[in-house]
């Protein structure tokens, strides 16, 4: 049951450039959306949430957006830094349901 | 920055022992949950847990499972009878009163 989907397992992205992370869902019920980045042997740290009202939410270099119609979501970084070589996952909330569903994640790769 | 601290870091245990795995949520937090994630597979919600009971849980998270408050700072995952199946890692994650889960940098438990 995949509820999340994050189809691209990985992406290579040169430093400086935008990185863009897509994420797609089933789940009509989700209300809220966040993003996640994980580093090996380390748990997932939050970066960025958009509610299922919105279309964008931005903070520093991280915009997400929000294609309701699509069930559809993305992540920008921009510009792109080597710190930002990480597993990065989708998850959506809500619905009256607490726990979050997260995709099986993309490992982004900053390019020198 | 206040963190989620969970221990230990690893733990090894004979197929059949109970475990019990630690957390110490952020402290001005009310909600608490575990995840879990098997190697190679996404990440998983098991339980969420407010006011001093469980308010949601998933499938995983049968009779073998329990979870405690024993005071104000921990927040305990019990396994009773481990199984080869239930290695993995465990995250444990707290939120205030926004949608944004925080997470430990979880425990890896191995069965043998």
């Amino acid at each position: 049951d995949q509820q999340v989907k994050q189809n691209s397992p990985s992406l290579s992205v040169q430093e400086g450039r935008i990185s863009i992370l897509n994420c797609d869902y089933t789940n009509s019920m989700f209300d809220y959306f966040l993003w996640y980045k994980k580093y090996p042997a380390e748990g997932p740290t939050f970066l960025i949430s958009i509610s299922s009202i919105k279309d964008k939410n931005e903070d520093g270099r991280f915009t997400v957006f929000l294609n309701k119609s699509a069930k559809h979501l993305s992540l920008h970084i921009v510009p792109s830094q080597p710190g930002d070589s990480a597993v990065y996952f989708c998850a959506g909330g809500g619905g009256g349901a607490d726990g979050l569903t997260f995709g099986k994640g993309t490992h982004l790769i900053i390019q020198p | 920055e206040p963190e989620v601290t969970q221990t230990p870091s690893h733990q090894v245990t004979q197929m059949g022992q109970e475990v019990i795995l630690r957390c110490v949520p952020i402290s001005n937090h009310l909600y608490f949950y575990w995840y879990r994630q098997i190697l190679g597979q996404k990440v998983e919600f098991l339980v969420s847990f407010y006011n001093n009971e469980i308010s949601e849980k998933s499938e995983i998270f049968d009779d073998q499972f329990s979870v405690e408050r024993p005071d104000g700072s921990n927040f305990t995952l019990k396994i009773r009878s481990t199984k080869l199946e239930d290695s993995a890692m465990y995250f444990c994650a707290s939120r205030g009163t926004t949608r944004a889960q925080h997470f430990g940098d979880g425990t890896r438990l191995s069965i043998l």
